[in-house]
């Protein structure tokens, strides 16, 4: 199976900062199938990119992913306060599909 | 609007079994499949598998076999999950998920808590 890194563990940033999370998977995923959930306490995930970088319906634009084959990131361009959360990138290019461990976008 | 509407929170002893049901609405039920998730606390999500809502065919990942079922009434627009002799390593909030090659709608999750 595909196991995703993702880093940091933790990331501390300030509103209107600029923050920058990683996925990095153990082998090449398959068109591109990795997608972005972002996840706050007693909620479910919700999508925010799929196909390593379209916007799924009704994302503000702050949030943008990238890369390819085993490197992809994901980018909040300025911070609002509803964006601290819990981030996990997840892979369905094989199966079984498989999550990260979670990035922690805390405020500093 | 496509909602996912999970059934509520349960409270089981180890050995029982528990039925979680998703209901949805908003789309055309056997447009899409349907995955669950599991999310046990303080952890991340796990894929629990999926099952194709025009055949009803089941996938169970790894680990989520022999106790765990997955099931489907089209006629309500509703999936089930089954999970029989309750252990309370099983504790988690568990989700339904529409299935598009990503995961675009959830419901609500519901917690199944397993304690004697």
């Amino acid at each position: 199976e595909i196991v995703l890194t993702q880093s940091p563990d933790t990331l501390s940033l300030s509103p209107g900062e600029r923050a920058t999370l990683s996925c990095r998977a153990s082998q090449s995923i398959t068109s591109n199938y990795l997608d972005w959930y972002q996840q706050k306490p007693g909620q479910a995930p919700r999508l925010l990119i799929y196909g390593a970088s379209s916007r799924a319906t009704g994302i503000p634009d702050r949030f943008s992913g990238s890369g390819s084959g085993t490197d992809f990131t994901l980018t909040i361009s300025r911070l609002e306060p509803e964006d601290f959360a819990v981030y996990y990138c997840q892979q369905f290019g094989s199966s079984p599909c498989t999550f990260g461990q979670g990035t922690k976008l805390e405020i500093k | 609007q496509v909602q996912l509407v999970q059934s509520g929170s349960e409270l089981k002893k180890p050995g029982a079994s528990v039925i979680v049901s998703c209901k949805a609405s908003g789309y055309t039920f056997t447009d899409n499949g349907m995955t669950w998730v599991r999310q046990a606390p303080g952890q991340g999500p796990e894929w629990m598998g999926w099952i194709n809502t025009n055949t009803g065919n089941p996938t169970y990942a790894q680990g989520f076999t022999g106790r765990f079922v997955f099931s489907l009434d089209t006629s309500v627009s509703t999936a089930y999950l089954q999970i029989s002799s309750l252990k309370a390593e099983d504790t988690a909030v568990y989700y339904c998920a529409r299935f598009n090659r990503y995961l675009d709608y959830w419901g609500q999750g519901t917690l199944v808590t397993v304690s004697s």
